[in-house]
């Protein structure tokens, strides 16, 4: 089974400041990866997603993440933060064939100070 | 252009009592899933169904049930609630159930 793993828990960064979430997946076949972000008090909404073709994702907002396969990675990143930025970022995976669920990480709060 | 939508959007329940949560998904989605999210972790996949048949179960008590109607709407039947059945229930529907996930806002089950 796969599974997810975001390294971070809990992010706190100034204003302006760039910012990297990892995220970790495991299995070794073809995967499609989303990058989901829960502000406080709202509905899970979709930021990007990875299916195929570049691994360089770009999203809404600003945020991009790379895939890199042979690191089992797809890292959220955005050059400069904003105070609106403030909330959970959870990572999924969905693998295999077929119509798949979606495997969360447990979640990266991150807190943007003004 | 109405996202997912669901019913209730919060609910009290007493132990051992039955809950059933509804689930609208967005026009032209065929299949819907649902997940579990505790408080501080990431959802918890339960069910997907996609045309109306189950295509998916994650690791939950038989206690969890769910079904898809004709028009692709869900319910989601949980019996003999226990306390640590409080979270939040998320549906989430897609075109194909594989494709990309559109969330409804949940409800927040508390049992006491």
């Amino acid at each position: 089974a796969q599974s997810v793993s975001q390294h971070n828990h809990h992010v706190i960064l100034s204003e302006a400041a760039s910012l990297e979430l990892g995220c970790n997946y495991s299995y070794g076949g073809t995967v499609n990866l989303f990058w989901y972000v829960q502000y406080p008090g709202q509905h899970l909404q979709l930021l990007l997603k990875y299916f195929s073709g570049d691994p360089l994702v770009k999203g809404i907002k600003g945020f991009e993440a790379e895939f890199i396969k042979s690191k089992f990675s797809f890292n959220l990143r955005k050059p400069s933060v904003q105070w609106s930025d403030t909330a959970e970022y959870f990572c999924a995976v969905n693998a295999g064939t077929g119509r798949r669920a979606l495997t969360f990480g447990s979640g990266t709060r991150l807190q943007v100070q003004p | 252009d109405a996202g997912v939508t669901q019913s209730p959007t919060h609910l009290i329940k007493t132990r051992g009592q039955h809950v059933t949560l509804r689930c609208s998904p967005i026009s032209g989605h065929k299949s819907v899933s649902w997940y579990q999210q505790v408080l501080g972790q990431g959802p918890q996949f339960i069910f997907q169904y996609y045309e109306k048949e189950e295509r998916g179960r994650g690791n939950f008590p038989d206690r969890f049930s769910a079904r898809q109607f004709p028009n692709y709407s869900s319910e989601l039947n949980v019996n003999a609630l226990l306390l640590g059945d409080s979270a939040l229930y998320l549906c989430a529907s897609s075109p194909a159930g594989h494709d990309g996930y559109t969330f409804g806002s949940g409800t927040r089950l508390t049992v006491v």
